[in-house]
């Protein structure tokens, strides 16, 4: 069954660096997955496309603030320089046969 | 601009039915796969269906499927999602998003109520 498992919350400090985790489900590893960000009482926003060798397609406007990265069934979003604006949630999403599907998501926020 | 503008939500008995509709701008439209999420206030993202480009291929959630139906109509640049039997859990946000999968765009969202 395919299944992202995101950390339910992640904080770290205005400025800092911040790295978010998502864990494909066994049998899964080799999955692109893409990342999407929700700011408080706002829709959700595509942050990237992120491939299983770290090749990641951002969308128009992200900031180079934020990165991808890949390691084995991980996928991870960094979020350099923190701003109070990056304080939101972020979720994890990927694809298979016939279905999307969502993880969890982290509510990040910035102290 | 891509711009996706949902429509149709509002507040419904359960049993009962509604038509969401988005209009899309600024890309052309039927060279997208179209899908619709949802989200409960308060809660996480769930995929509830998706259109392939011509509306000849649909999928959707367990939790829809057989009461909700997704298509689209190229030629007026919008996508629908017709809910039949709608019940309290359906009450949720519900968002427009172009080509998950590739680069993605969402929609502002449009809320659902089912409640007597």
């Amino acid at each position: 069954q395919l299944v992202l498992t995101q950390s339910p919350s992640a904080s770290a400090s205005l400025g800092a660096s911040v790295k978010l985790t998502c864990t494909l489900s066994s049998g899964h590893s080799s999955y692109a997955i893409a990342w999407h960000q929700q700011q408080p009482e706002k829709g959700p926003r595509y942050l990237m496309k992120l491939n299983s060798d770290g090749s990641h397609n951002k969308g128009d406007g992200i900031p180079d603030r934020f990165s991808g990265s890949s390691s084995g069934a991980e996928r991870y979003l960094t979020i350099s320089s923190l701003q109070s604006e990056d304080e939101a949630d972020y979720y994890c999403q990927t694809w298979g046969t016939g279905i999307q599907v969502f993880g969890g998501g982290t509510k990040l926020t910035v102290l | 601009e891509v711009q996706l503008a949902e429509s149709g939500g509002g507040s419904v008995q359960p049993g009962g039915s509604l038509r969401l509709s988005c209009e899309a701008s600024g890309f052309t439209f039927r060279t997208y796969w179209m899908h619709w999420v949802r989200q409960v206030p308060g809660k996480g993202l769930e995929w509830v269906s998706h259109i392939n480009t011509d509306g000849s291929f649909t999928d959707y959630a367990d939790s829809v499927k057989g009461r909700f139906t997704i298509s689209r109509d190229n030629a007026k640049n919008t996508l629908y999602l017709h809910m039949n039997s709608l019940r309290a859990e359906d009450t949720a946000f519900y968002y427009c998003v172009r080509s998950l999968g590739q680069v993605a765009y969402w929609g502002q969202g449009t809320l659902v109520t089912v409640s007597s």
